[in-house]
């Protein structure tokens, strides 16, 4: 399964919403669909798992959704410590993981 | 608290070997799965491989089958992998993270291996 993201960056205001695509090459269970955020020099952190459930911590700007083979990241209201890149994942048979191409929400 | 700690990473030849550990603190360890994940330079992050808690089975991407081979002290709380062979296309931070999928959760801060002469 190929997941595709889009738009490849996205230039964006604090206080704006964003909003991030990840398609699927084929369906995929919603369960198996997380979203993480990586900063530079930093390692992913986990943001939403099955979909639309935040990981411990996350705070509520964030929402995922989605099914089948589109799936969808929201940020209400971008903080400045928002911008960052951002990975769709999903786990499937074989290969057991595989990751977007990512989304980098930039400052305007 | 959780913790991953990956460590072994440096520069190495074309046909190298290299050997990078990952300690694991603040839960269960054996109660697991572990997963190793790479990111090249300014590039996408790739799953690599994934290792079941008791380490009875061990699934690599294509992309490693038969060069890299990843190992788990259970007693020591430590994750290992192996990489052998190695290719300048093997440059990247390679990530421990907790979990196989769906999720993994938390991830280590990484260490870099550079493959060049």
């Amino acid at each position: 399964i190929v997941l595709t993201q889009s738009p490849g960056t996205l230039s964006l205001s604090p206080g704006e919403r964003a909003t991030l695509s990840c398609r699927a090459s084929q369906s995929v269970s919603s369960t198996y669909v997380a979203w993480y955020q990586q900063k530079p020099g930093q390692a992913p952190r986990l943001l939403i798992y099955a979909a639309s459930s935040r990981a411990t911590g996350i705070p509520d700007r964030f929402s995922g959704s989605g099914s089948g083979t589109d799936f969808t990241l929201t940020i209400s209201r971008l903080e400045p410590e928002d911008f960052a890149v951002y990975y769709c994942q999903q786990y499937g048979s074989s290969p057991p993981g595989t990751f977007g191409g990512g989304t980098k929400v930039e400052i305007k | 608290q959780v913790q991953l700690v990956e460590s072994g990473g440096g520069l190495v030849k074309p046909g190298g070997s290299l050997r990078l550990s990952c300690a694991a603190s603040g839960f269960t360890f054996t109660d697991h799965y572990m997963s190793w994940i790479r990111q090249a330079p300014g590039k996408g992050l790739e799953w690599l491989s994934y290792i079941t808690s008791s380490g009875d089975n061990i699934y690599y991407a294509d992309s490693v089958k038969g060069r890299f081979t990843v190992s788990r002290d259970n007693a020591k709380n430590t994750l290992f992998l192996q990489m052998n062979s190695l290719r300048a296309e093997d440059t990247a931070v390679y990530y421990c993270a907790r979990g196989a999928g769906p999720i993994f959760d938390p991830w280590g801060q990484g260490t870099l291996v550079t493959v060049s002469s």
